[in-house]
């Protein structure tokens, strides 16, 4: 079966700054890569997502990038804001086959 | 208003009480999940259904049963036999295909077995 692995666990950054998180899958056939912000005491929502015929997607100042040959795949957020504060979750698909992350803390210090 | 909720938000049982955790959409959405999250780890899929009077089971369904008698609706029970249930359980629901459309979370159930 699937399995993904994410890092940092923790990751703290000035406002303003960049934040990259990265995960990386096993199965070749998973084709479907969700991000999903979680904050305290609210159930995870998604922020982007990639389908593995595309390398990359871009929405404002949030990115994903996938390396289907090396199974990974990476969110990127520029200019971050004390309300991108939360746990970000990767998650790797193949059908019904749904794996997600440890999950990120990533903290934006103003 | 349109959306996913789960009632309790908070849950508290005596070891071998079977309970069971309500989950509601309004979302017409065709699939539904049940998962499990744990401090320091990633969501675990315990059961995920499709359709109406059909579910499957994830990576820990041991321990746990559910229903889908309703399209709306996907109740959890945690049985006795679940050896460590005190946990923040998540309902989601999607559009389409199980697993290859955005997921829709609920706020959560944190359930404590004591």
């Amino acid at each position: 079966g699937e399995n993904v692995e994410q890092h940092p666990s923790t990751l703290s950054v000035q406002e303003g700054d960049s934040a990259v998180i990265k995960c990386t899958y096993s199965d070749s056939a998973s084709n479907y890569f969700p991000w999903y912000k979680q904050e305290l005491g609210k159930g995870p929502q998604l922020i982007i997502d990639i389908r593995s015929n595309v390398g990359e997607k871009k929405d404002q100042r949030i990115a994903v990038t996938l390396n289907k040959t090396a199974k990974h795949f990476s969110l990127h957020i520029t200019e971050t804001q004390p309300e991108d504060s939360a746990v970000y979750f990767c998650a790797a698909i193949n059908n019904n086959d749904m794996r997600f992350g440890a999950g990120t803390r990533l903290t934006v210090k103003p | 208003d349109g959306g996913i909720t789960q009632s309790p938000k908070y849950l508290f049982r005596k070891e071998g009480q079977n309970v069971t955790l309500s989950c509601e959409q309004n979302l017409n959405h065709d699939a539904m999940y049940w998962y499990r999250q744990d401090p320091g780890q990633g969501l675990r899929l315990i059961y995920y259904s499709q359709i109406v009077n059909d579910f499957q089971k994830g990576d820990i369904a041991e321990g746990y049963s559910v229903s889908r008698e309703k399209k709306e609706s996907f109740p959890l029970t945690v049985t006795s036999a679940q050896k460590n249930p005190t946990a923040f359980y998540l309902c989601a629901s999607s559009g389409g295909l199980a697993g290859q459309y955005e997921q829709y979370f609920g706020p959560g159930t944190r359930l404590t077995v004591t």
